[in-house]
């Protein structure tokens, strides 16, 4: 198995320019989550989904959308980069009758 | 949203038991959770406990709810130094996640 695979593991980006971070499960799950990690700040919930075709905001969505096309992939789409939004992303999928997260292993993303 | 508070940094000895707290503001949280992350990696489930638990014990850790106070707590027994990570509680039901807690382990 799989599990959670993000894709890049890396990426410097210049403000202004738009990103899509790539997220896949292969555990049919039903629940997937972006969060991102700052130091000092634990990690936020930036948008999470139920269920393919259903998206909602978490604590910090702006500057970022996100879809759910299949039940495998939910991308996180940075519009404009910018500067506050260098961090760590992580995704994570979990699933009916499974406890807790499966997380991706992180994208780091610098803007500059 | 769910509030999740946990301190920065934990310092112990080899051998010694490492405790570590979170406390969180939703009390309808089913399941609370704590997750293990190494350093370059991403998190990884350690353990659960339902809400209607006071105690579960799983090998070297053990968990304690209290519900009344909305306290979560981590053992550790005999800590190594392969333990030293961040440690996350997480609570609600779309995980909201506190700040983590640096644990170090002194040989």
């Amino acid at each position: 198995n799989a599990g959670v695979t993000q894709t890049p593991k890396f990426q410097v980006l210049k403000t202004g320019q738009s990103m899509t971070l790539q997220c896949a499960q292969d555990m049919n799950h039903e629940y997937m989550s972006w969060y991102r990690q700052d130091p000092g700040m634990g990690l936020r919930l930036i948008h999470y989904s139920v269920g393919a075709g259903i998206t909602d905001q978490g604590e910090v969505p702006n500057g970022y959308n996100v879809s759910r096309s299949t039940t495998e992939d939910f991308p996180l789409r940075l519009l404009s980069a910018a500067p506050s939004q260098t961090s760590v992303y992580f995704c994570a999928s979990s699933g009916l009758g499974t406890y807790g997260y499966t997380f991706g292993s992180g994208t780091r993303l610098t803007v500059v | 949203g769910e509030d999740v508070e946990q301190s920065l940094f934990l310092s112990v000895r080899e051998g010694d038991s490492s405790v570590i707290n979170c406390t969180y503001t939703d009390s309808s949280s089913t399941y609370l959770y704590w997750y293990k992350q190494e350093p370059g990696a991403g998190l990884q489930l350690l353990t659960y406990i339902f809400s209607n638990m006071d105690m579960k014990q799983d090998q070297r850790l053990t968990v304690l709810l209290n519900k009344k106070d909305k306290h979560l707590s981590l053992r550790i027994a005999d800590t190594q130094t392969g333990d030293s990570a961040i440690y996350f509680c997480a609570a609600g039901n779309q995980f909201y996640f506190g700040t983590g807690t640096s644990l170090t382990v002194i040989p």
